[in-house]
């Protein structure tokens, strides 16, 4: 596609239940990334995809935070029994190749709000 | 543990002046120092720095590394209210993590 999506663009959501929010990237580009973005706050790298597997899971904050990618391309990012903190603007990321260090193109995020 | 850190935190200024951005960083596996300007959603690609020394410049923006001293500028010269945004500061570090800062909001009045 022209560039990468993310849907949906909200969410509200009840304390407890579980959410996924997906990202198509940018057609061909093998890296992946989500971020998350709380108010006010810089972005909070949560994990990588490099094709269909996950190197670095560095960042997810608990074990309720899960991602998964099929196909080399979309990704779903799955938060279950969702707390109140996890409300931020979920952001994903692609880029075209390996150990550039380097540029990657954001999506227009997903806001959630657990209530 | 990997660090950014930007300053100021926020700047308002007058349409037609000049503006300087600061970001420092403290990372293991530097590879790469990239700014984004961030308005709504979308962070939008503004530059990648891995040299030292090496000006870039697009327009009325401009930005240079100081890999010695660890830190990064973002110029704005003759800014105008479009400029207004949040301007965010990473650290490429190992094989493609970005470590970012927590953003300086830019306002310009006019």
């Amino acid at each position: 596609g022209a560039g990468v999506s993310q849907s949906p663009s909200n969410k509200v959501t009840e304390k407890g239940k579980d959410v996924e929010l997906r990202c198509d990237p940018i057609s061909g580009h093998t890296a992946l990334y989500w971020y998350r973005q709380s108010l006010g706050q810089g972005l909070e790298f949560l994990i990588y995809f490099q094709g269909n597997s996950a190197p670095d899971k560095s960042g997810l904050p608990s074990d309720r935070f899960s991602a998964e990618r099929t196909g080399g391309s979309v990704s779903t990012l799955t938060i279950q029994r969702t707390q109140q903190e996890d409300s931020a603007v979920y952001l994903c990321a692609s880029s075209s190749s390996p150990g550039t260090g380097g540029e990657q193109y954001f999506g227009p995020g997903t806001r959630l709000t657990v209530t | 543990e990997d660090k950014v850190v930007q300053s100021p935190l926020s700047l308002v200024v007058h349409e037609g002046d000049t503006v300087t951005l600061n970001c420092s960083y403290e990372v293991t596996n530097f590879r790469s120092l990239l700014w984004y300007k961030q308005e709504k959603k979308a962070p939008t690609f503004l530059f990648m720095l891995t040299s030292s020394g090496i000006e870039k410049k697009s327009g009325r923006l401009s930005s240079i590394l100081d890999k010695k001293e660890l830190f990064s500028i973002l110029n704005i010269t003759a800014t105008q209210t479009g400029d207004s945004a949040i301007y965010l500061c990473a650290a490429g570090v190992g094989a493609q993590k970005l470590v970012f800062g927590q953003g300086t909001r830019l306002t310009i009045n006019p």
